[in-house]
């Protein structure tokens, strides 16, 4: 069955402490991961597309990458601003679905 | 560009009603989404148009739940007779045809339907 698990559940950081969210993935054709941000009470908001292995994407305080297996969303010096749920979704090989993981809600403390 | 466009912003029903959400996607985009959002089971996919043909409806809970793309500017998604399980944030998304950025999603805000 194709599965996308995100980790951890929740994360609190003080203002500047860099970390790592993850985003694992088993499925049987992979065509693309994506990372979007969801803010409290929208739609989430695209940040990423990676296609391929050994891809690097960024933006601002993010930067996210990918392996064979898995994909890091890392956020350096981060600031309250970016509290949010990081969600991450992969493209399955055929059609035009994009399957979502449960998201890792941040919390960015001054 | 307004974005995707959903209404209303909150539903509340009461159980056995007939509920019907409305999404206009982005002028131009060939492909809507419509998502259901809970804490239980996260974002789902439950049914997906290119150029206004469904073409996957396999996340459609039950028969309870249909949708319709008439035009390429106009979607609608039923739920009769609706249940408190279905309770949760429905989102429509478009996207831009394969080959253009046609894997990125634009969201609306949602709409949040509680059936009592």
């Amino acid at each position: 069955e194709d599965q996308v698990t995100q980790s951890p559940e929740a994360l609190r950081l003080q203002e500047g402490e860099s970390s790592s969210l993850n985003c694992s993935y088993t499925v049987s054709g992979l065509r693309g991961l994506f990372w979007y941000r969801q803010d409290p009470g929208k739609g989430p908001e695209f940040l990423f597309t990676l296609y391929s292995a050994g891809e690097e994407k960024e933006k601002e305080r993010l930067k996210a990458t990918l392996t064979k297996k898995e994909s890091f969303l890392h956020i350096t010096a981060p600031k309250p601003e970016d509290s949010a749920t990081y969600l991450c979704a992969v493209l399955m090989e055929y059609g035009n679905k994009l399957v979502f993981g449960a998201g890792t809600i941040l919390r960015v403390k001054s | 560009d307004a974005g995707v466009i959903q209404s209303p912003r909150h539903e509340v029903t009461e159980m056995g009603q007939e509920v019907t959400l409305r999404c206009k996607p982005i002028s131009g985009h060939n492909s809507l989404f419509w998502y259901r959002q809970t804490m239980m089971r996260g974002l789902e996919l439950l049914i997906y148009f290119n150029n206004n043909v469904p073409i996957d409806d396999s996340g459609m809970p039950e028969d309870r739940f249909s949708a319709k793309m008439p035009n390429a500017s106009f979607s609608t998604l039923k739920i009769q007779p609706s249940e408190p399980r279905d309770s949760a944030v429905y989102f429509c998304a478009s996207s831009f045809p394969p080959g253009n950025e046609g894997e990125k999603l634009f969201f609306g805000s949602g709409t949040q339907l509680s059936v009592l």
